[in-house]
Parts: structure tokens; sequence; C-alpha cells
């Protein structure tokens, strides 16, 4: 049990497209999730909260405009990449928290964005 | 803001030798939760843990909660080289909506 998907697992976009990527619980209901973007040899960072049928919380630093998460069912999230730049170019990976467990996060597998 | 800050970011490991990573948060934690991350991949939930003073082990892993709940480790014991990756701990507040806040990571590498 507790399993996130994630779609795309990677994608290659160019230079000033936008780019979804979706979240799925599979087997749960998940009433909040997170979004990390995670740079080569570096640590997680998170980039945003998202419950669902709420606004999304941004970490201080993350453009709420470029980076547009929607979190329309209690198993789907999405991350909207607007007007993609080579910076941008990164791995991003989602998470989510059941309703069951106020502690435990399930991460989904990742989607590695390239921005040429 | 919050900090998690683990040593060592990198140990290189002769197989069969022991390896340890810490983390120190700069708050006190409501838990703690170590993840594995293997080259390529995405990070693998391997323990939480909740309790002051907890020790929790898992065959040749061993993962302990400071008293004040500030600090944590994860020793594992003769190396493997299925061992390889990255681990990162984790921590949480009660205040801060279930954020995980991770550590920088420790990558580990096991020469056969």
């Amino acid at each position: 049990g507790a399993v996130v998907s994630q779609h795309p697992s990677w994608v290659i976009c160019k230079s000033g497209t936008s780019v979804k990527i979706e979240c799925r619980s599979l087997d749960f209901q998940a009433t909040t999730m997170f979004w990390y973007r995670q740079f080569p040899k570096q640590s997680l960072m998170l980039m945003a909260t998202s419950n669902e049928g709420s606004k999304a919380t941004y970490e201080q630093g993350v453009e709420k405009d470029k980076f547009l998460i929607n979190h329309a069912s209690l198993t789907l999230s999405t991350l909207t990449v607007t007007s993609a730049h080579p910076e941008d170019s990164s791995f991003y990976i989602c998470s989510a928290r059941s309703r069951r467990s106020s502690y435990e996060q399930y991460f989904g597998p990742g989607t590695r964005l390239t921005v040429t | 803001g919050q900090q998690v800050m683990q040593i060592p970011q990198y140990q290189h490991v002769q197989e069969g030798e022991d390896f340890t990573t810490y983390c120190n948060s700069s708050t006190t934690l409501s838990n703690i939760q170590w993840y594995k991350q293997r080259p390529g991949g995405h990070p693998v939930f391997l323990i939480q843990l909740v309790k002051s003073g907890e020790v929790k082990k898992q065959k040749r892993l061993t993962f302990q909660f400071g008293e004040a709940k500030k600090n944590s480790s994860l020793h594992i014991t003769a190396t493997q080289t299925t061992d390889v990756g990255t681990y990162f701990c984790a921590g949480q507040t009660n205040n801060q909506g279930g954020k995980l806040i991770f550590g920088q990571g420790t990558e580990l590498s096991v020469k056969p």
C-alpha cells in the first residue's frame, strides 16, 4: 500500500514553454501533498504544501506564479512550471500524506525536467 | 528558520566497515524520519523516530533519537555494497503542518 505515482517520469521542453507534472496517490487518500525540488548532489528543498481544495502554501523564495500547484482531489495534485527556463531544470518530487497518518509521507518516483 | 544539519556530506568505506551519519536540528522535533535515495532514484522511507531517546533497529541499521529530540543518528554495521546511496534525515515539528525539513544528506560509497 501507500503508492504514489508521478507523470511524466522525465520531460524535455523548450525554454518559454509550460510543463505540467502530475502526482497521484494510488491506494490512499492524500489530504496533503508536498512538492520538492532536488538539484544534483543536493538535498530536497520543499517548494510548497498543497491541501485538497485549498490554495497551496509556498516556501519563501518560491514564485507561486511560476510554479502553479493545484490539488483538485484527494488523489491528485499537479505542478505546472510556467515559462520554463534552463535554470528550472531539476528533479521534482512529490510526496503525499494520508489522512490516517500525521507523520509519514510517501514519495513519488520523481520527474526529471530538462529545459533546453 | 528551522534547519537540520547533517554530517558528514560524503563517506567512503571499505565493505565490512561501519558507517554513521549524524543529524542535528536547530529546534526541538516532534519526530525525525530517515530516507535512503539510491543514485538516480527517489527517497525511500526507512524509519520514523518519535520518542525521546528512542532506539530502533532494522537488521544492520540502528537509528537513535536524542533525549532532547534535536539530534539523531543512523549507524550501519558491516556495510555492504547494497548500502550505497544517500541517506537523508528529515525532521518535523508540531507547528509546521507536517512539513519535513531535510538534512543535506550523507552520500555513502562502499568499496568491495
